[in-house]
Protein backbone atom coordinates (compact mmCIF):
# COMPACT_ATOMS: atom_id res chain seq x y z
CA UNK A 1 0.00 0.00 0.00
CA UNK A 2 1.03 3.68 -0.31
CA UNK A 3 2.18 3.78 3.30
CA UNK A 4 5.24 1.34 2.32
CA UNK A 5 6.85 3.54 -0.13
CA UNK A 6 6.83 7.02 2.58
CA UNK A 7 10.17 5.72 3.75
CA UNK A 8 12.83 6.81 0.81
CA UNK A 9 15.82 5.04 1.14
CA UNK A 10 18.69 7.11 2.49
CA UNK A 11 22.35 7.40 1.78
CA UNK A 12 24.06 9.40 4.03
CA UNK A 13 28.01 10.46 3.48
CA UNK A 14 31.18 12.09 4.84
CA UNK A 15 31.63 15.33 2.58
CA UNK A 16 34.47 14.74 0.21
CA UNK A 17 33.62 10.71 0.06
CA UNK A 18 32.25 8.97 -3.11
CA UNK A 19 28.62 8.10 -3.42
CA UNK A 20 26.99 5.43 -5.09
CA UNK A 21 23.48 5.64 -5.84
CA UNK A 22 21.98 2.30 -6.83
CA UNK A 23 18.64 1.53 -9.19
CA UNK A 24 17.03 -1.60 -10.19
CA UNK A 25 14.85 -0.86 -13.68
CA UNK A 26 11.72 -2.94 -14.55
CA UNK A 27 11.76 -3.30 -18.55
CA UNK A 28 14.37 -5.22 -19.97
CA UNK A 29 13.22 -3.38 -23.39
CA UNK A 30 13.76 -0.35 -21.60
CA UNK A 31 16.60 1.59 -24.32
CA UNK A 32 17.56 5.37 -22.63
CA UNK A 33 17.91 5.78 -18.86
CA UNK A 34 18.12 8.92 -16.96
CA UNK A 35 19.27 10.01 -13.75
CA UNK A 36 17.76 13.05 -12.16
CA UNK A 37 18.52 15.28 -8.76
CA UNK A 38 15.59 16.87 -7.12
CA UNK A 39 16.07 19.52 -4.17
CA UNK A 40 13.72 20.62 -1.97
CA UNK A 41 10.73 22.50 -3.50
CA UNK A 42 12.19 22.03 -6.87
CA UNK A 43 11.28 19.84 -10.07
CA UNK A 44 13.65 17.55 -10.79
CA UNK A 45 17.29 18.32 -12.94
CA UNK A 46 18.72 16.22 -15.41
CA UNK A 47 22.19 14.91 -14.12
CA UNK A 48 23.46 12.46 -16.65
CA UNK A 49 21.90 9.95 -19.21
CA UNK A 50 22.89 6.73 -20.68
CA UNK A 51 21.49 4.85 -23.93
CA UNK A 52 21.34 1.04 -23.93
CA UNK A 53 24.58 0.34 -26.29
CA UNK A 54 26.72 2.19 -23.26
CA UNK A 55 27.49 0.35 -20.66
CA UNK A 56 29.54 3.49 -18.94
CA UNK A 57 28.89 7.71 -19.20
CA UNK A 58 30.87 9.73 -17.58
CA UNK A 59 29.83 13.47 -16.70
CA UNK A 60 31.68 16.33 -14.43
CA UNK A 61 32.05 14.32 -11.44
CA UNK A 62 29.75 12.00 -11.80
CA UNK A 63 29.45 8.14 -13.54
CA UNK A 64 26.23 6.58 -14.70
CA UNK A 65 26.97 2.29 -15.28
CA UNK A 66 24.23 0.63 -16.55
CA UNK A 67 24.04 -3.23 -16.31
CA UNK A 68 21.73 -4.83 -18.99
CA UNK A 69 21.75 -8.74 -17.98
CA UNK A 70 20.60 -7.51 -14.42
CA UNK A 71 18.60 -4.34 -14.83
CA UNK A 72 20.57 -2.39 -12.67
CA UNK A 73 22.26 1.42 -12.83
CA UNK A 74 24.35 2.87 -10.65
CA UNK A 75 24.99 6.68 -9.86
CA UNK A 76 28.76 7.36 -9.06
CA UNK A 77 29.18 10.53 -7.54
CA UNK A 78 32.67 11.93 -6.93
CA UNK A 79 33.98 13.88 -3.99
CA UNK A 80 30.74 14.52 -2.86
CA UNK A 81 29.70 18.23 -1.79
CA UNK A 82 26.81 19.39 0.80
CA UNK A 83 25.60 21.01 -2.42
CA UNK A 84 24.71 17.36 -3.58
CA UNK A 85 22.30 16.88 -0.72
CA UNK A 86 19.42 16.06 -2.48
CA UNK A 87 17.02 13.10 -3.54
CA UNK A 88 17.47 10.90 -6.63
CA UNK A 89 15.70 9.31 -8.71
CA UNK A 90 16.36 6.89 -11.84
CA UNK A 91 14.18 7.12 -14.66
CA UNK A 92 13.77 4.42 -17.98
CA UNK A 93 12.16 5.43 -21.14
CA UNK A 94 9.81 2.25 -21.91
CA UNK A 95 9.42 1.56 -25.69
CA UNK A 96 6.17 3.92 -26.68
CA UNK A 97 5.78 5.02 -23.03
CA UNK A 98 6.78 8.19 -21.31
CA UNK A 99 9.76 8.35 -18.55
CA UNK A 100 9.41 5.57 -15.59
CA UNK A 101 10.60 6.46 -12.19
CA UNK A 102 11.65 5.39 -9.19
CA UNK A 103 11.12 5.85 -5.98
CA UNK A 104 14.22 7.61 -5.28
CA UNK A 105 17.27 7.86 -2.84
CA UNK A 106 17.65 10.70 -0.34
CA UNK A 107 21.22 11.76 -0.21
CA UNK A 108 22.90 13.67 3.01
CA UNK A 109 26.36 15.14 3.61
CA UNK A 110 27.69 15.10 6.32
CA UNK A 111 30.15 17.83 6.66
CA UNK B 1 17.45 27.05 -21.36
CA UNK B 2 14.71 25.47 -21.30
CA UNK B 3 11.40 26.90 -19.29
CA UNK B 4 8.68 24.95 -18.06
CA UNK B 5 5.80 27.25 -16.48
CA UNK B 6 3.23 25.90 -14.18
CA UNK B 7 0.98 28.66 -14.03
CA UNK B 8 0.34 27.91 -9.65
CA UNK B 9 3.02 26.99 -7.41
CA UNK B 10 0.31 26.18 -4.85
CA UNK B 11 -3.70 25.42 -5.25
CA UNK B 12 -6.26 24.88 -2.93
CA UNK B 13 -9.70 23.44 -3.76
CA UNK B 14 -12.71 22.00 -2.91
CA UNK B 15 -13.58 18.45 -3.31
CA UNK B 16 -16.24 18.31 -6.38
CA UNK B 17 -14.59 21.26 -7.94
CA UNK B 18 -13.15 21.24 -11.44
CA UNK B 19 -9.77 21.88 -11.07
CA UNK B 20 -7.26 23.10 -14.19
CA UNK B 21 -3.61 22.76 -14.33
CA UNK B 22 -1.52 24.58 -16.88
CA UNK B 23 1.67 23.91 -18.06
CA UNK B 24 3.37 25.76 -21.12
CA UNK B 25 7.08 25.10 -22.20
CA UNK B 26 9.20 27.50 -24.53
CA UNK B 27 11.42 25.33 -26.65
CA UNK B 28 8.70 23.77 -29.11
CA UNK B 29 9.57 20.34 -27.78
CA UNK B 30 6.99 18.15 -29.34
CA UNK B 31 6.30 16.00 -25.88
CA UNK B 32 4.77 16.86 -23.05
CA UNK B 33 4.07 14.94 -19.70
CA UNK B 34 2.18 14.99 -16.35
CA UNK B 35 3.26 13.38 -13.16
CA UNK B 36 2.40 13.20 -9.92
CA UNK B 37 4.17 12.74 -6.62
CA UNK B 38 3.72 11.48 -3.50
CA UNK B 39 6.09 10.78 -0.96
CA UNK B 40 8.04 8.21 -1.15
CA UNK B 41 6.75 7.01 -4.48
CA UNK B 42 8.28 8.67 -6.77
CA UNK B 43 7.05 10.04 -9.98
CA UNK B 44 4.00 8.61 -11.45
CA UNK B 45 2.53 9.28 -14.98
CA UNK B 46 -0.83 10.46 -15.38
CA UNK B 47 -1.19 11.48 -19.19
CA UNK B 48 1.34 12.68 -21.78
CA UNK B 49 1.34 13.94 -25.01
CA UNK B 50 3.36 13.96 -28.47
CA UNK B 51 1.80 16.15 -30.34
CA UNK B 52 -0.71 19.22 -30.59
CA UNK B 53 -4.44 17.23 -29.96
CA UNK B 54 -2.69 13.45 -28.74
CA UNK B 55 -2.65 12.32 -25.91
CA UNK B 56 -1.75 8.99 -24.07
CA UNK B 57 -3.08 7.46 -20.36
CA UNK B 58 0.12 7.06 -18.29
CA UNK B 59 -0.25 4.61 -15.53
CA UNK B 60 -2.99 6.59 -13.23
CA UNK B 61 -4.97 8.34 -15.73
CA UNK B 62 -8.07 7.60 -13.39
CA UNK B 63 -9.85 11.02 -12.57
CA UNK B 64 -7.88 13.20 -14.74
CA UNK B 65 -8.00 14.67 -18.09
CA UNK B 66 -5.76 16.67 -20.13
CA UNK B 67 -5.97 18.99 -23.28
CA UNK B 68 -3.13 20.06 -25.91
CA UNK B 69 -5.04 22.51 -28.30
CA UNK B 70 -1.66 24.41 -28.88
CA UNK B 71 2.10 22.94 -29.02
CA UNK B 72 3.39 24.84 -26.10
CA UNK B 73 0.94 24.29 -23.52
CA UNK B 74 -0.44 20.90 -21.73
CA UNK B 75 -3.17 21.02 -19.62
CA UNK B 76 -4.48 18.81 -16.78
CA UNK B 77 -7.78 18.66 -15.73
CA UNK B 78 -9.45 17.17 -12.65
CA UNK B 79 -12.80 16.94 -13.25
CA UNK B 80 -14.36 16.61 -9.93
CA UNK B 81 -11.56 16.97 -7.66
CA UNK B 82 -11.23 14.18 -4.72
CA UNK B 83 -9.01 14.62 -1.44
CA UNK B 84 -6.74 11.84 -2.53
CA UNK B 85 -6.15 14.00 -5.67
CA UNK B 86 -4.01 15.83 -3.14
CA UNK B 87 -0.49 15.67 -4.32
CA UNK B 88 2.33 17.54 -6.22
CA UNK B 89 1.73 18.04 -10.25
CA UNK B 90 5.16 18.31 -12.14
CA UNK B 91 4.50 19.26 -15.87
CA UNK B 92 7.32 18.18 -18.13
CA UNK B 93 8.85 18.17 -21.90
CA UNK B 94 11.25 16.95 -23.79
CA UNK B 95 12.26 17.00 -27.85
CA UNK B 96 11.33 14.00 -29.08
CA UNK B 97 11.71 10.29 -27.60
CA UNK B 98 15.00 9.34 -26.22
CA UNK B 99 15.92 13.16 -24.95
CA UNK B 100 15.37 14.26 -21.62
CA UNK B 101 12.79 15.70 -20.49
CA UNK B 102 12.53 19.33 -18.39
CA UNK B 103 10.83 19.72 -15.70
CA UNK B 104 8.54 22.35 -14.28
CA UNK B 105 8.85 23.82 -10.48
CA UNK B 106 5.50 21.96 -9.84
CA UNK B 107 2.29 22.57 -8.58
CA UNK B 108 1.37 21.77 -4.98
CA UNK B 109 -2.68 21.00 -4.87
CA UNK B 110 -4.21 20.30 -1.75
CA UNK B 111 -7.82 19.11 -2.24
CA UNK B 112 -10.20 20.01 1.05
Amino acid sequence: GESVGLHLPTLSVQEGDNSIINCAYSNSASDYFIWYKQESGKGPQFIIDIRSNMDKRQGQRVTVLLNKTVKHLSLQIAATQPGDSAVYFCAENRPLRALTFGSGTRLQVQP
Amino acid sequence: DVKVTQSSRYLVKRTGEKVFLECVQDMDHENMFWYRQDPGLGLRLIYFSYDVKMKEKGDIPEGYSVSREKKERFSLILESASTNQTSMYLCASSLNVNTEAFFGQGTRLTVV
